[in-house]
C-alpha cells in the first residue's frame, strides 16, 4: 500500500519556469489537499478538492492551479515560478472531510525558485 | 493571523522523561484538535486528536490534553525515547463556510537525548 506519492522529491526551477507537481493516492480517498510549508510557518492550504471534478482554492492559491480528473491524482500547477514559491509541498488525502484520523501526507516536494 | 501557535520553536528532554508539547488556539469555533509528528524528508504523520467535546485523550504513550476554556492543548509523552526525536504539529479544526478549516502551527522540535 503506497498511500499518497509525490513526485518529484526535488526542483529547482529558474524564474518564470512552470513545472507541475505530481500527487496519487491509492487508498480512493475522496478529499486531496496541498499545502506548503515554508521556514518556521504552519502548513498553509493552497488549494484542495472533494472528489474528481471538483477543486477549491485554500488560504494561499496565488500562482498555482489544480485539476482532479481522477480520484487517484491531484497535480499542482505552477506558472511563472517567482522566489516566493520556494517552500516545501505537501500533498495529503483523506476518506473523510473532517479529518477524523488525520490527513494521509505524502514525503514531500523541496522546491526552490532562483 | 496566527489562530494556532506553537510557542517554543525546539524542546530537549533525555530519554525516559516526560516530554510535554504546548499549543494554543485563539478562535473559540475549533472542535477538533490533532497532533502530527514529521521526521525528515517525510511527510507529517497523524499521531492523536481530540474533540472539544473532551479534555484527555489517551494512546499508548501518548497522551493529549484541552483545555478549551484556556484554549490550550497538550501532548504529553512518557515515556520519551529517542526515536521520538521529530517535529510535532498541533492542528486545529472547525466547519466554515464551503467545509472543515484546519489550521496547522508552525511546529515544535522535540529532541530526546540518549
Amino acid at each position: 500500500n503506497a498511500g499518497v506519492t509525490q513526485t518529484p522529491k526535488f526542483r529547482i526551477l529558474k524564474i518564470g519556469q512552470s513545472m507541475t507537481l505530481q500527487c496519487t493516492q491509492d487508498m480512493n480517498h475522496n478529499y486531496m489537499y496541498w499545502y506548503r510549508q515554508d521556514p518556521g510557518m504552519g502548513l498553509k492550504l493552497i488549494y484542495y478538492s472533494v472528489g474528481a471534478g471538483i477543486t477549491d482554492k485554500g488560504e494561499v492559491p496565488n500562482g498555482y492551479n489544480v485539476s482532479r480528473s481522477t480520484t487517484e491524482d491531484f497535480p499542482l500547477r505552477l506558472e511563472l515560478a517567482a522566489p516566493s514559491q520556494t517552500s516545501v509541498y505537501f500533498c495529503a488525502s483523506s476518506p473523510h472531510e473532517r479529518q477524523t484520523y488525520g490527513y494521509t501526507f505524502g514525503s514531500g516536494t523541496r522546491l526552490t525558485v532562483v | 493571523d496566527q489562530q494556532v501557535k506553537q510557542n517554543s520553536p525546539s524542546l530537549s528532554v533525555q530519554e525516559g522523561r516526560i516530554s510535554i508539547l504546548n499549543c494554543d488556539y485563539t478562535n473559540s469555533m475549533f472542535d477538533y484538535f490533532l497532533w502530527y509528528k514529521k521526521y525528515p524528508a517525510e511527510g507529517p504523520t497523524f499521531l492523536i486528536s481530540i474533540s472539544s467535546i473532551k479534555d484527555k485523550n489517551e494512546d499508548g504513550r501518548f497522551t493529549v490534553f484541552l483545555n478549551k476554556s484556556a484554549k490550550h492543548l497538550s501532548l504529553h509523552i512518557v515515556p520519551s525515547q529517542p526515536g521520538d526525536s521529530a517535529v510535532y504539529f498541533c492542528a486545529a479544526s472547525r466547519l466554515d463556510t464551503g467545509g472543515f478549516k484546519t489550521i496547522f502551527g508552525a511546529g515544535t522540535r522535540l529532541f530526546v537525548k540518549a
